[in-house]
């Protein structure tokens, strides 16, 4: 069935660093890749996906593109403030299509 | 619109108590989620619905049950609850045809099992 590989955490970073966060997946086809995201306290928040190969999803400066030769959905921001201090999740369906998988998460601290 | 709303935030059971959580959502959504979220485990899902009346299971239905009888509300059960259900649980919804769309999470209700 399909499954999702995010790295370990967690990442500490100084405001204006660069990050990356990597995600590689196994699936059946071409899914939907999605990248979640949890404030502290907070339920998940979709924070952008990719529909098929080579889109690039994006928002509030994050970016991932859907790499079908290498499997892969990296998360990249290039300058992070410490309100992107969260949880990320990696995440596409599973194999029905009925529900989503989730990666374990990369806990996120940006100091200022 | 409210979204996606959960009862109680929070709760403390001993073991053997049984207590049911509440989901409820206002987007007029076909899908609806259980999942719980465990340190170094993301989330993983419990039960599931694809519509009004229907409930599947995920994966680590034990210990759980489910009720769909309303298409806003989605009841997730603890007959018996264990120490090993201590966690953080999560209800979801989304439109049908998962493959594009998102779901919607609601805030979490933390249990903690004595």
């Amino acid at each position: 069935g399909n499954s999702v590989t995010q790295m370990e955490g967690p990442v500490t970073l100084s405001e204006e660093a660069f990050l990356t966060i990597n995600c590689t997946y196994t699936a059946t086809g071409y899914p939907s890749l999605f990248w979640y995201v949890q404030y502290p306290g907070e339920g998940l928040q979709l924070l952008l996906k990719a529909t098929k190969a080579d889109d690039k999803g994006s928002n509030k400066g994050f970016e991932a593109t859907y790499r079908k030769e290498t499997t892969s959905f990296h998360l990249e921001k290039g300058s992070v403030q410490v309100s992107d201090s969260a949880v990320y999740f990696c995440a596409l369906p599973s194999g029905a299509g009925t529900a989503l998988i989730f990666g374990k998460g990369t806990t996120l601290s940006v100091s200022s | 619109n409210a979204g996606v709303t959960q009862t109680p935030k929070f709760r403390v059971l001993k073991t053997g108590q049984s207590m049911t959580l509440l989901c409820a959502q206002d987007m007029n959504h076909e899908y609806m989620y259980w999942y719980r979220q465990d340190p170094g485990m993301g989330l993983r899902l419990i039960h599931y619905s694809v519509g009004e009346g229907t409930t599947a299971k995920g994966e680590v239905p034990d210990g759980y049950n489910v009720s769909r009888l309303k298409k806003q509300n989605f009841l997730l059960g603890l007959e018996s609850a264990a120490p090993s259900q201590t966690s953080v649980y999560f209800c979801a919804s989304s439109p049908p045809g998962l493959a594009s769309d998102e779901q919607f999470f609601g805030p979490g209700t933390r249990l903690t099992v004595l």
